[in-house]
């Protein structure tokens, strides 16, 4: 089955880092891009940044830059994005989703990591 | 960064309406835009690429629209299971979403 599966639930105090992992299975997963999405609560959705786990690449929003950190384990089929300095503004559901479309479109969504931050 | 806008952000309509929802980027993108659909507690699901390709299992109702600048999606006569929140999306470089629009039932 084609799918990407998220890890569960995390509670951070500000000031932390959450590194939330991605595992694709059932297609190859060096194929695409794999792309972080963040959605806050009633907000709406805000990409955060992409990595190639064939081409080593990655590349963030301006936004993120300098926190977040993205990884995977190609043995393993399994994105990792690593989101430092936490604030309660960090509180959200986070997607990782496959960039498979024609177009680089995102044909294909974790179930989502709901990431809260709180003291 | 390409800045994309969406009007209406929120429209009421009923079952059998036929609705538009325009989206605006702020520099030329060609067809480079996607719709997805994104409903109460579910990951987005897209609907449309390259501006007006339909993917595949979308029902014929939804169509879009446009080049450059100015896009459309539009529902031609709505559906109990369409009232959700609507986002384009850029896909050129760095990927961003409009606002959104949220579809409701009057």
């Amino acid at each position: 089955q084609v799918q990407l599966v998220q890890s569960g639930a995390e509670v951070k105090k500000p000031g932390a880092s959450v590194k939330v992992s991605c595992k694709a299975s059932g297609y190859t997963f060096t194929n695409s891009d794999i792309n972080w999405v963040r959605q806050g609560s009633g907000q709406g959705l805000e990409w955060m940044g992409w990595m190639n786990a064939n081409s080593g690449n990655t590349g963030f929003a301006e936004k993120f830059q300098g926190r977040v950190t993205m990884t995977w384990s190609t043995s393993i089929g399994t994105a990792y994005m690593e989101l430092s300095s936490l604030t309660s503004e960090d509180t959200a559901v986070y997607y990782c989703a496959r960039a498979g479309g024609e177009m680089g479109d995102f044909d294909l969504w974790g179930q989502g990591t709901l990431v809260t931050v709180s003291s | 960064d390409i800045q994309l806008t969406q009007s209406p952000s929120f429209l009421s309509a009923s079952v059998g309406d036929e609705v538009t929802i325009t989206c605006r980027a702020s520099q030329g993108i060609g067809f480079y835009l996607a719709w997805y659909q994104q409903r109460p507690g579910k990951a987005p699901k897209v609907l449309i690429s390259g501006a007006s390709t339909l993917q595949t299992g979308v029902p014929s109702r939804f169509s879009g629209s446009g080049s450059g600048t100015e896009f459309t999606l539009t529902i031609s006569s709505l559906q109990p299971e369409d009232f959700a929140t609507y986002y384009c999306q850029q896909l050129t470089t760095h990927l961003t979403f409009g606002p959104g629009t949220k579809v409701d039932i009057k």
